[in-house]
Order: structure tokens, then C-alpha cells, then sequence
């Protein structure tokens, strides 16, 4: 069975530009949370959505971040415009009902 | 006070010892508990949920003491494979929305 999807696995880009990440989560969960990583920080939940609804957004750093769910097996996380200090590994998750299942993350790069 | 704190060790051990650590939660009111681990550059990965009674997962033990808001886990005759860094993790809800990640304990387990 498929994991959870994320593109791309690697992004570098230029302070200033617009990020996307993509995320598919498992078929049939109804959760699904984004992390973003690092050794600072740890590992900190950006935002949850249930049932394609945004739950809790309250780890969303600032207006620069977004996120969107327009169906149960695609979300984004947008970074506009990007910064260095957002350089991290995001990892999207998702979950039916117990246990979270952590795809194998994007690790940004911002110039 | 961070929610969730671990030891970072790093614990090395010879193959075949026995390993143990613990983490701290701060917050009493906490319900659902688990151990992820995380290799080199990977995505998290659920090992076990922690129940108030304690539970195996063959050579992995964990603990629950609630009184002194801990955890701990045990791994037994430890394997080369078993070299990772472990995350302690908190929930305030029943299922696992909003999880809270400890830093990780590192653990190495030499031939």
C-alpha cells in the first residue's frame, strides 16, 4: 500500500520566492496534519485538517504561510514569500483515528 | 517548560545489552501517549502507544507512570537495527490530534 505522498523531496530556492509543497495523504484517513522540523525547534505541528476542514491552524508561524485541503487526497502548504529562517524538513502526516503516519518529508532550502 | 522533555543522550550500547530511557510531560491532564522513532534523515515512524498498565512489543517495553508524569522504554537485547533517535510523544486528547514531540533520545547500538 502507498504511504503518505509528499513533493518535492527537495527544494532549493531564493529568499523572496514562492514555495509549494504537495501532499497525498492515505486513502481513507481523514486527518492530516503538517509538521515542519528542525534541530532548533524539533518537530512542531503547523496545522490539522479533519475531514478536509482546517481544525487548528494556531502552529501556522505567520501570514506568510497557507494551507489549503480541496480534497481528501491532495493538501498544500504555501510559503509566500519565503525566508531562510524557513529552511526545515515540512513532513505531512496523516492519521484515521490513531497513530500518524509521516510521509518522508520536503527539506527546503531557502537561499 | 517545554511539554515533553528526553534525555538526548546519545546511549551507546553493545548488541545485545539492554537499554532504557524515560521522558517528562509537564502537562497532567495529558491522555494518550506514544514512542515514535526516527532514523537518520527519515520520517518519524509510530513504534508503540504507551498504556497506563505498561505494554510489550516483543523486545520493546514501555511505561506509563502517571503520578510522576513519565514515560520510559526498554529495549532488550538491542540490534544493530535498532540504532535511532527515539521521540517521545504526548497527547491531550484521546485519539492523536495535536501531538506533542519530545526533542528524541539517541540511541546507538554498536557491533
Amino acid at each position: 500500500d502507498a504511504g503518505v505522498i509528499q513533493s518535492p523531496r527537495h527544494e532549493v530556492t531564493e529568499m523572496g520566492q514562492e514555495v509549494t509543497l504537495r501532499c497525498k495523504p492515505i486513502s481513507g484517513h481523514n486527518s492530516l496534519f503538517w509538521y515542519r522540523q528542525t534541530m532548533m525547534r524539533g518537530l512542531e505541528l503547523l496545522i490539522y485538517f479533519n475531514n478536509n476542514v482546517p481544525i487548528d491552524d494556531s502552529g501556522m508561524p505567520e501570514d506568510r504561510f497557507s494551507a489549503k485541503m480541496p480534497n481528501a487526497s491532495f493538501s498544500t502548504l504555501k510559503i509566500q514569500p519565503s525566508e531562510p529562517r524557513d529552511s526545515a524538513v515540512y513532513f505531512c502526516a496523516s492519521s484515521s483515528g490513531w497513530g500518524q503516519y509521516f510521509g518522508p518529508g520536503t527539506r527546503l532550502t531557502v537561499l | 517548560r517545554k511539554e515533553v522533555e528526553q534525555d538526548p543522550g546519545p546511549f551507546n550500547v553493545p548488541e545485545g545489552a539492554t537499554v532504557a530511557f524515560n521522558c517528562t510531560y509537564s502537562n497532567s491532564a495529558s491522555q494518550s501517549f506514544f514512542w515514535y522513532r526516527q532514523d537518520c534523515r527519515k520520517e518519524p515512524k509510530l513504534l508503540m502507544s504507551v498504556y497506563s498498565s505498561g505494554n510489550e512489543d516483543g523486545r520493546f517495553t514501555a511505561q506509563l507512570n502517571r503520578a510522576s508524569q513519565y514515560i520510559s522504554l526498554l529495549i532488550r537485547d538491542s540490534k544493530l537495527s535498532d540504532s535511532a533517535t527515539y521521540l517521545c510523544v504526548v497527547s491531550l486528547s484521546s485519539n492523536d490530534y495535536k501531538l506533542s514531540f519530545g526533542a528524541g533520545t539517541t540511541v546507538t547500538v554498536r557491533a
